[in-house]
């Protein structure tokens, strides 16, 4: 069964500054995905980026990178520059596959980012 | 419309009340999926559809029911609730294809059980 962790709950930034959320997981699949979202205070989940587990390069898009270590199981996301609209939570995920064969996303307990001016 | 819409947006509903949660996707997609976040826990799925067709039911208890008529729609039929089921409930498709998970999200829908 697939499995994310993230170990902090609240962080801080000042604004322009940049930022490193945390996120581990445990997984047996030799294939797998890994997810950023972006939760803000009106409930949608927000797509941010995505690496593949054979992607030998970081994704990056825009300001945000995921530092993807795969033999420490970490895939953290960098957030540069940051802004006040990047307050929010946000939630790593892993792609996984339910008993009945479904595809499904396994989600982390989030971080809540608080930009400050 | 664009992305995935959800309907309504909140909800107050009484333990003997019968309501149901809509979601629509613009999208194309043909998987859709049913999501339960509670405060502070990590989001559950609840159910999830492929094609149409009911692929997963992760023993969800039978006081809610999921209906999907077409790969566009996707509903959340609510009946006898309890206080605990008072969550966002949130709607996801998917485009299923081998190596691709990427999930878009609807705004969600807040419930409360009173």
């Amino acid at each position: 069964a697939q499995k994310i962790t993230q170990t902090q709950p609240g962080m801080f930034v000042q604004e322009k500054e940049a930022v490193t959320l945390d996120c581990t997981y445990d997984t047996s699949d030799q294939s797998y995905g890994l997810f950023w979202y972006k939760q803000p205070s009106s409930g949608e989940m927000i797509f941010l980026i995505y690496q593949g587990s054979y992607d030998e390069q970081n994704a990056t898009e825009g300001r945000y990178s995921l530092n993807f270590q795969k033999a420490r199981k970490s895939a953290n996301l960098v957030i540069s520059a940051s802004q006040l609209g990047d307050s929010a939570m946000y939630f790593c995920a892993m792609s996984g596959i339910t008993q009945g064969g479904s595809e499904k996303l396994v989600f982390g307990k989030g971080t809540k980012l608080t930009v400050n001016p | 419309e664009t992305g995935v819409t959800q309907t309504p947006r909140h909800l107050v509903m009484g333990m003997t009340n019968k309501k149901s949660l809509k979601c629509e996707q613009h999208l194309g997609h043909n998987a859709m999926y049913w999501y339960k976040q509670s405060a502070k826990k990590p989001l559950e799925l609840m159910f999830v559809y492929n094609f149409k067709e009911q692929t997963e039911n992760n023993s969800v208890p039978s006081r809610f029911s999921p209906e999907c008529p077409n790969s566009s729609h996707l509903f959340l039929h609510l009946h006898t609730l309890q206080p605990e089921d008072s969550a966002l409930y949130l709607c996801a498709s998917s485009q299923h294809v081998a190596g691709s998970y990427e999930q878009y999200f609807g705004p969600g829908t807040r419930l409360t059980v009173t």
